[in-house]
């Protein structure tokens, strides 16, 4: 069975701290690693992954994919408070015998206090 | 720019009651898809389509339907309302396939 698993599950941090978020995966037909950021509602899109080694930066945040050993990556660096949210690791797979779907994990809840 | 937008926000069914919730997008995206939320665990999908007059089950569909008339609207319809389906729900688009998409702010139902 797919299945995506984040590590740790939750995480508190003073501002200004550095943090990495885990996620790896056993998915069939693997097409690509998505992170989302979700703040009480709405999850909202940070970085799409395809191609191992290949670091995505945005700002503060980046992401790298190893897709040999099945496992992402995503770190917050000089946090802020605006930081706290559930960071959603998802894999996208594309199996023979079903849909285009998007396999989600449970979520890393980082707070991170002044 | 609305984007995706969902009601109600909240609503408590009782055991046995049937809803609709409702899911709207204004950015002419063919791909809709319906999600639950549920306490430390990942989104499951329950029903998508890709475009209107197609829908299909997506992981957890059972005790759900969908139908898809327009591009704009993409109803969830719960017709026996079980404590099992307490939730937060999302309705999200995209312009083609699951990833990237846009998310709804999440409708969250209790059933007691």
């Amino acid at each position: 069975e797919d299945k995506v698993v984040q590590s740790p599950l939750s995480l508190v941090v003073h501002e200004g701290d550095t943090v990495t978020l885990n996620c790896s995966y056993e998915v069939t037909n693997f097409r690509s690693l998505l992170w989302y950021k979700q703040e009480k509602k709405a999850p909202t899109f940070l970085f799409m992954l395809t191609s191992s080694g290949i670091e995505k930066k945005s700002g503060r945040l980046s992401s790298i994919l190893d897709k040999k050993e099945l496992f992402s990556i995503l770190n917050i660096t000089a946090t802020q408070t605006g930081d706290s949210a559930v960071y959603l690791c998802a894999v996208e797979a594309l199996p023979r015998d079903s849909y285009d779907k998007v396999i989600f994990g449970p979520g890393t809840s980082l707070s991170v206090i002044p | 720019n609305a984007g995706v937008t969902q009601t109600p926000k909240f609503r408590i069914l009782k055991i046995g009651q049937s809803m609709t919730l409702q899911c709207t997008q204004d950015m002419n995206h063919n791909y809709m898809y319906w999600y639950r939320q549920d306490p430390g665990m990942g989104l499951k999908l329950i029903y998508y389509s890709v475009g209107a007059g197609i829908t299909d089950k997506g992981e957890v569909p059972n005790g759900y339907n969908v139908s898809r008339s327009t591009t704009e609207d993409f109803p969830l319809r719960l017709e026996l309302a079980a404590p099992s389906q307490t939730s937060v729900y999302f309705c999200a688009s995209s312009y083609s396939g699951p990833t990237q998409a846009f998310f709804g702010q999440g409708t969250r139902l209790t059933v007691v």
